[in-house]
């Protein structure tokens, strides 16, 4: 089951910032917070990920709240070619391996 | 081109029938994972291989799903008696870190397998 709560869709204006929100309530204190994204029919494509700090890359940025129960993913300065649908994700650890636990993710459209 | 290539982009098998779907990762990637994704849903674990071995096959859903890594690179998925059920977008992806990094998974553009 998924560990992560997303909106089903949400609405940006180009150029203005997209926030993305995420519920993760049962997170664990060692399990990390990953965003990727799927633009329509090719492969999911990383984004960012965080344990506790914020966290800024050249795409995003991720807040995450002190007591990690949430995060926002930040585009800054969305354009057209940011619709995609958006997923958070919790990072779990299982016997042998780390798993990403994918949610159905947000369907996020920027309108011109 | 420098990413994960999968083959066939499209397959349209019948009912019963067997079907391989195949993964070509980033050159020097150790680590290969297989994903299967139906409409509307995220990406669901099957599989992930380090290196030749299968480090974790707790996804696959059933004896009839099988997959291969046979000499550390390219990645086979094997489906027998293919059934309508297992008619989804089957991803793979590789890292070039092990399963302790936090390092991002790199993702082909899937393999649609639609059973009649």
């Amino acid at each position: 089951d998924a560990k992560t709560t997303q909106p089903t869709s949400m609405d940006c204006a180009e150029g203005r910032a997209a926030n993305l929100p995420c519920n993760h309530s049962t997170i664990s204190g060692n399990e990390y917070v990953y965003w990727y994204r799927q633009i329509h029919s090719q492969g999911p494509q990383y984004i960012i990920h965080g344990l506790k700090n914020n966290e800024t890359n050249e795409m995003a940025s991720l807040i995450i709240t002190e007591d990690r129960k949430s995060s926002t993913l930040i585009l800054p300065h969305a354009t057209l070619r940011d619709t995609a649908v958006y997923y958070c994700i919790v990072r779990v650890a299982m016997d042998s391996n780390y798993q990403l636990i994918w949610g159905a993710g947000t369907k996020l459209i920027i309108k011109p | 081109g420098a990413g994960v290539s999968q083959t066939p982009s499209n397959k349209v098998t019948e009912k019963g029938k067997y079907v391989e779907l195949r993964c070509d990762p980033i050159s020097g990637h150790t680590a290969l994972y297989w994903y299967r994704q139906s409409l509307g849903q995220g990406p669901e674990f099957l599989i992930y291989f380090q290196g030749t071995g299968a480090a974790d096959d707790s996804g696959l859903p059933n004896d009839r799903f099988f997959a291969v890594r046979p000499e550390g690179s390219v990645s086979t998925l094997k489906i027998q008696r293919t059934e309508r059920g297992d008619s989804a977008v089957y991803l793979c992806a590789s890292s070039p870190w092990g399963t302790k990094n936090t390092g991002e998974l790199f993702f082909g553009e899937g393999s649609r397998l639609t059973v009649l």
